[in-house]
């Protein structure tokens, strides 16, 4: 099955500085990467997601890229702000009709005032 | 639209009990994917609903089980609880996108 692993576990940033997580997957069959922020006590929240034939998409702050080659995608968090603290988790899933999301570990981002 | 909805919120249980949790996913998603979320085991995949039907399961023992209905309700059932099936579960509904929309969850605390 798949696996997918997150680094780093946690990471501390000065406001306004950038934050890179980083993800690697196993499955090759896998074709969709979503990134989710999760707050203490609430829900998982969607915040991007990139499939398999693109290499890079951006959100205003937000951006993931994804190396199909490598088995890779990443996180980039730029002008980072004290509501970016969290933890961020990375996910992979084969395309539709396989819903099945595989997390990683998670970070713990942390912003420093 | 309203987001995915569960019920209960907090739950807590005696060890050889059953509990069944309630997932309503946002109007219009026919798929719902039930995942447990522990500190020490993270985001794991249950099992995911598609048309009353279950699509896929992971890795979990058959005392988990699940269903759902025809709104596309779904229900998940844990049987002889376990001190280790203290969690936070979570529902995701999606499709026509397999963008998953996540639910506030039920923790779930067995003693």
């Amino acid at each position: 099955g798949e696996n997918v692993e997150q680094h780093p576990s946690t990471l501390s940033v000065q406001e306004g500085d950038s934050a890179v997580i980083k993800c690697t997957y196993s499955d090759s069959a896998s074709n969709y990467f979503p990134w989710y922020k999760q707050e203490l006590g609430k829900r998982p929240q969607l915040i991007i997601d990139i499939r398999s034939n693109v290499g890079e998409k951006k959100d205003q702050r937000i951006a993931v890229t994804l190396n199909k080659t490598a088995k890779h995608f990443s996180l980039h968090i730029t002008e980072t702000q004290p509501e970016d603290s969290a933890v961020y988790f990375c996910a992979a899933s084969e395309d539709f009709g396989n819903e099945k999301l595989t997390f990683g570990t998670g970070t713990r981002l942390t912003i420093i005032p | 639209k309203a987001g995915v909805t569960q019920t209960p919120r907090y739950l807590i249980k005696t060890r050889g009990q059953q509990v069944t949790l309630s997932c309503s996913p946002i109007s219009g998603h026919r798929s719902v994917s039930w995942y447990q979320q522990t500190p020490g085991q993270g985001l794991q995949f249950l099992f995911e609903y598609f048309s009353e039907t279950q699509r896929n399961k992971g890795n979990f023992p058959g005392r988990f089980s699940g269903r759902q209905f025809s709104n596309s309700r779904s229900e998940m059932n844990v049987s002889t609880l376990e001190l280790g099936d203290s969690a936070l579960y979570l529902c995701a509904s999606s499709f026509p996108t397999n963008e998953q929309y996540f639910g506030p969850g039920t923790r779930l605390t067995v003693t």
